[in-house]
Order: C-alpha cells, then sequence, then structure tokens
C-alpha cells in the first residue's frame, strides 16, 4: 500500500523559472494539502484541495504560486518565476475525509539559484 | 495570534539518559499533536493528544497535555541512538491540516 507520493525529491530551478511539484495521494484518499518548510522551521499551510476543487488557499502566496488536483493524476503545486525566497521543502499530505489524520509524503526539496 | 514554543530547539545527549521536550502555546486548542522528522524524510505522526491530562507512551516517548497550563511535554526515557531526530509539536486552530507548529527540537542521541 503506498504512501503519498512526491516528485521530484530535488528540483533545482534557476530564478525566473517555474517548478511544478506533484503529489499523488494514498489510495483512496481524496483531500490533499500542501505545506511549505523552511531551514529551521516547522511545517507553514499552503492549500487545500479536493478532487477538482480548492477548498482553503488561505496559505498560498497570492502571486505566482497556483496549485490543482485534477479529477485524473497527481496534485500539483505551481509556481511560477521562482526566487530565491521560494528555495524550502514543499510536503504534501493526504487523507481520506476532512478531519482524518494526515500521511506526509518524503517532499520536494527546490533550490532556486 | 496562536503561537507553538518548543525548547529546547537542540539537545544533544547520552544514551540511556532521560529528557523532556516543551511545547507551549498560546491560546485554547482541542488538540495537539507530535511528529518526528529525520533528516531529508518525511513526517511521521508519534501521537496525538485530544484532552486535558492525556497521556500516551510509544515505546520509549511519552506524551503529555496539560491544557489548562497550554503545556505538552514529550518525554524520552533511557534515550537510544534510533531516537535521533527532529520532533515537531503542532497545535490545532479549527481543522485538522490548519496546524501552527513549533520550529523542531533537533535531538541527538550518542552512543
Amino acid at each position: 500500500n503506498a504512501g503519498v507520493m512526491q516528485n521530484p525529491r530535488h528540483l533545482v530551478r534557476r530564478r525566473g523559472q517555474e517548478a511544478r511539484l506533484r503529489c499523488s495521494p494514498m489510495k483512496g484518499h481524496s483531500h490533499v494539502y500542501w505545506y511549505r518548510q523552511l531551514p529551521e522551521e516547522g511545517l507553514k499551510f499552503m492549500v487545500y484541495l479536493q478532487k477538482e476543487n480548492i477548498i482553503d488557499e488561505s496559505g498560498m502566496p497570492k502571486e505566482r504560486f497556483s496549485a490543482e488536483f485534477p479529477k485524473e493524476g497527481p496534485s500539483i503545486l505551481r509556481i511560477q518565476q521562482v526566487v530565491r525566497g521560494d528555495s524550502a521543502a514543499y510536503f504534501c499530505a493526504s487523507s481520506s475525509s476532512y478531519n482524518s489524520p494526515l500521511h506526509f509524503g518524503n517532499g520536494t526539496r527546490l533550490t532556486v539559484t | 495570534e496562536l503561537k507553538v514554543e518548543q525548547n529546547p530547539l537542540f539537545l544533544s545527549m547520552q544514551e540511556g539518559k532521560n529528557y523532556t521536550i516543551y511545547c507551549n502555546y498560546s491560546t485554547t486548542s482541542d488538540r495537539l499533536y507530535w511528529y518526528r522528522q529525520d533528516p531529508g524524510k518525511s513526517l511521521e505522526s508519534l501521537f496525538v493528544l485530544l484532552s486535558n491530562g492525556a497521556v500516551k507512551q510509544e515505546g520509549r516517548l511519552m506524551a503529555s497535555l496539560d491544557t489548562k497550563a497550554r503545556l505538552s511535554t514529550l518525554h524520552i526515557t533511557a534515550a537510544v541512538h534510533d531516537l535521533s531526530a527532529t520532533y515537531f509539536c503542532a497545535v490545532d486552530m479549527d481543522s485538522n491540516y490548519q496546524l501552527i507548529w513549533g520550529a523542531g527540537t533537533k535531538l541527538i542521541i550518542k552512543p
């Protein structure tokens, strides 16, 4: 029973490029959450999605960041025109329903050069 | 604004010793979580504490919650090297995903 799968594990982008981070939830899970972790800090909530819907994006920066969870395929976190401050670990979590336990992926470590 | 403070942020200890990590939070909350994170890895859920006086134990780790004092502790008994990791506490606002996280306690246990 595969857990939450994130790819790539490491991503290097130059300033101004686009970064696409993918997350496949656990089998049977339809709720997906994205978090950002800066070095030496805890996680910060970004966005909560269900299939084809954004439920809560209160933690998403207003510009350059977007997320989707299409009917088919993984959830995508997209960062346009990356800047050095976007360098962080981005974690995805999934759950089977609202308020049920979260299961985290191994994260994608984004480095912007 | 809810704040979660952990201390210490860094702890180096010898195998066999006992120690406690503290997690203070600034407003009332119904649930407190403890997670473990190994370097470059994901977060592993250790405990969910749901009520005042809750105590949970798993192996050498024991977590407790005092909602009146807004304090949770994670106690390590007779530490072993395998417990080296960063430990996070997190408190929820209104939902399981809108967690407010502490900065983490990096624990190094020397053989």
